[in-house]
């Protein structure tokens, strides 16, 4: 497609249940990074992927947080015994291919996740 | 590690003013700079960057950006501001010869009042 696409744009579940939110990167681009927004803030870093490796997964704030990207392409973050504090705007963006040295990154409109 | 400040969370102009909004960071290493845009319901959208080079940077819709690598800031101006520009800024950086990772401040609402 012509740009980030995020499903669901939006979510409402109840806490502990499990979620998962889908980014479609622009294609050719072979970086993908996942952002979660809290109200008021600025994107706070979760991971990013290179290829279908996640190269630094250091921003994921524990173990019910993993994400995969199994063919380089589309990623799916999923979120285990979602909590309220996870309430937040998840943000996928993407990169033209290692090496071309933009520095640009690509967003998606978010996926806006509430836990009740 | 980066890190970026962005002093004023909320900065209120008239129509046709000009506006600054100010941008510090912090690295021990050399960083990009870049100013993202969010307007109402919209996704980020790159406003303006610094790789190399003039440390001016233009951006869309008229914006600039200077670099001051001595006060560590980067800036941004718009001479004249219109009801348009009414969105939230985001002020980040990366690391030189890294991932594109950003490391982003917590905004600045510009609200532009007729």
């Amino acid at each position: 497609g012509a740009g980030v696409s995020q499903t669901p744009s939006n979510k409402v579940t109840e806490k502990g249940k499990y979620v998962e939110l889908r980014c479609d990167p622009i294609s050719g681009h072979t970086a993908l990074y996942w952002y979660r927004q809290s109200l008021g803030q600025g994107p706070e870093f979760l991971i990013y992927f290179q290829g279908t490796g996640a190269a630094d997964d250091s921003g994921l704030p524990n173990d019910r947080f993993f994400a995969v990207r199994p063919e380089g392409s589309v990623s799916t973050l999923k979120i285990q015994r979602t909590e309220r504090g996870d309430s937040a705007v998840y943000l996928c963006a993407s990169s033209s291919p290692q090496g071309s040295n933009t520095g640009e990154l690509f967003f998606g409109e978010g996926s806006r996740l509430t836990v009740l | 590690a980066q890190s970026v400040t962005q002093l004023d969370s909320q900065v209120p102009v008239f129509e046709e003013a000009p506006v600054e909004l100010r941008c510090n960071y912090s690295s021990s290493v050399s960083v990009y700079l870049f100013w993202y845009v969010q307007y109402p319901n919209q996704g980020l959208q790159l406003l303006l960057k610094y790789l190399s080079g003039s440390t001016l940077v233009k951006g869309i819709n008229g914006f600039e950006a200077e670099f001051n690598k001595s006060q560590t800031s980067f800036h941004l101006r718009k001479p004249s501001v219109h009801i348009s520009d009414t969105a939230e800024y985001f002020c980040a950086v990366s690391r030189q010869g890294g991932s594109e990772k950003l490391v982003f401040g917590k905004g600045t609402k510009l609200t532009v009042n007729p």
